[in-house]
């Protein structure tokens, strides 16, 4: 069964820290992998998205890893604001014509 | 105002009522989702339209009824709302096939059924 698994499901830590949120899929053939962040009341929004043959890929204090091989990405944040305290989704595409797989969310709160 | 905009965005009902969630967008993108959002599950795919005239089920379509006679709206409706259909509803759409694009998500409907 084709599954996304994120971890830790909340995770707390002061502003200026950074920190490291994971997820692991069993999605196969995979597509490609996304990470959104959702503000509390909103709706979410995509950070970044990441291809088979990608690793690495930044946005600002965001950057996000791949290891296609192992099903794994991660999230890492640098510097956190207390505008990250959010929830992120991993979200992972398989093959055409079939639907999205959202995992949970890990729920970030960033405290001054 | 371009994007995409949900209405209402907080709603009470009961049980057996009828309800429509209204879901408007203004980039005539060809793909619309409605999601809906509990605690303890990931969003979770009701419905969703390829173009006009076109709609599929998704992973739980039980008691929800979707049109999209025009491109720019599609609109959930619960024909007779129970409450475990108590949830957040999200409306997305995407200009492709959602493996190509970035879904752009509405603000929300947050729908209590008493």
């Amino acid at each position: 069964k084709n599954q996304v698994e994120q971890s830790p499901q909340s995770l707390i830590i002061l502003e200026g820290k950074n920190c490291t949120l994971q997820c692991n899929y069993t999605v196969s053939p995979f597509s490609n992998l996304r990470w959104y962040k959702q503000d509390t009341g909103r709706g979410p929004v995509s950070l970044t998205i990441m291809t088979f043959s990608e690793n690495t890929k930044s946005n600002g204090r965001y950057t996000a890893t791949l290891d296609a091989d192992t099903k794994q990405s991660s999230l890492h944040i640098t510097a956190s604001q207390l505008s990250d305290s959010a929830s992120y989704i991993c979200v992972v595409k398989g093959q055409a014509g079939t639907a999205l797989i959202f995992g949970k969310g890990t729920t970030l709160s960033v405290s001054s | 105002d371009a994007g995409i905009t949900q209405s209402p965005r907080y709603k009470i009902t009961e049980t057996g009522r009828q309800v429509t969630l209204m879901c408007h967008q203004t980039w005539s993108h060809s793909y619309m989702f409605w999601y809906r959002q509990d605690l303890g599950h990931g969003l979770r795919l009701i419905y969703y339209s390829a173009a006009a005239d076109i709609t599929d089920k998704g992973e739980v379509p039980d008691g929800y009824v979707v049109s999209r006679s025009k491109t720019e709206n599609f609109p959930l409706t619960l024909e007779s709302a129970t409450r475990s259909q108590t949830s957040v509803y999200f409306c997305a759409s995407t200009a492709f096939d959602s493996g190509a694009n970035v879904l752009t998500f509405g603000a929300g409907s947050r729908l209590t059924v008493l």
